[in-house]
């Protein structure tokens, strides 16, 4: 199947630092790329969905100048966490569509940490 | 996207087959159901999916009924990896379209 990989797989900051994540299709091309939240025995939240070369579709409540989403290429979506805050501590996933009826694929999340 | 209902928890004995049910009740005519599960820590893993007909793959079978409003997973022979949160979803048969995640089923197998 497809596969996705996430950079890092996790990460420790500072509150106040920012910190980027790494989204990539690795044997296929993804117009569109999805970012989820994850936080402890909670279901996935969808945050955004990341189109190539345009504005990425924030979902409601999720601030898109706290979140930046950059989707560069047809392999490659980041994820940029600015003035992190504990509270922003949580398990990122992304996924990747393969288009037509094909499911989603999912990176294997990054745990964010903010100390 | 319409919504689905599942059991919060399961326990399967292993080797047994796992029946995982589904509601969909006001699923729409352009709306496919799809089965994914995430062991723990781990992004989730695409298992299956169907419009009407029953499917099958190496890692499951999926049962609609015939007016659609339900679907059962079924893990043919359980094993202890296959302990994760199920979760049903249907979504419309347009390739983009985002995936909204529910509570899932945690489906324990039992040695």
């Amino acid at each position: 199947g497809a596969v996705v990989s996430q950079h890092p797989s996790w990460v420790i900051c500072k509150s106040g630092t920012s910190v980027k994540i790494e989204c990539r299709s690795l044997d296929f091309q993804a117009t569109t790329m999805f970012w989820y939240r994850q936080f402890p025995k909670q279901s996935l939240m969808l945050m955004a969905t990341s189109n190539e070369g345009s504005k990425a579709t924030y979902e409601q409540g999720v601030e898109k100048d706290k979140f930046l989403i950059n989707h560069a290429s047809l392999t490659l979506s980041t994820l940029t966490v600015t003035s992190a805050h504990p509270e922003d501590s949580s398990f990122y996933i992304c996924s990747a569509s393969l288009g037509q009826v094909a499911g989603s694929y999912f990176g294997p999340g990054t745990r964010l940490t903010v100390t | 996207d319409a919504k689905t209902t599942q059991p919060p928890s399961m326990d399967c004995a292993e080797g047994r087959a796992a029946n995982l049910p589904c509601n969909h009740s006001t699923i729409s005519g352009n709306e496919y159901v799809y089965w994914y599960r995430q062991i723990h820590s781990q992004g989730p893993q695409y298992i299956i999916h169907g419009l009407k007909n029953n499917e099958t793959n190496e890692m499951a079978s999926l049962i609609i009924t015939e007016d659609r409003k339900s679907s059962t997973l079924i893990l043919p022979h359980a094993t202890l990896r296959d302990t994760a949160v199920y979760y049903c979803i249907v979504r419309p048969n347009f390739g983009n379209e985002k995936l909204t995640f529910g509570t899932g089923t945690r489906l324990t197998i039992i040695p």
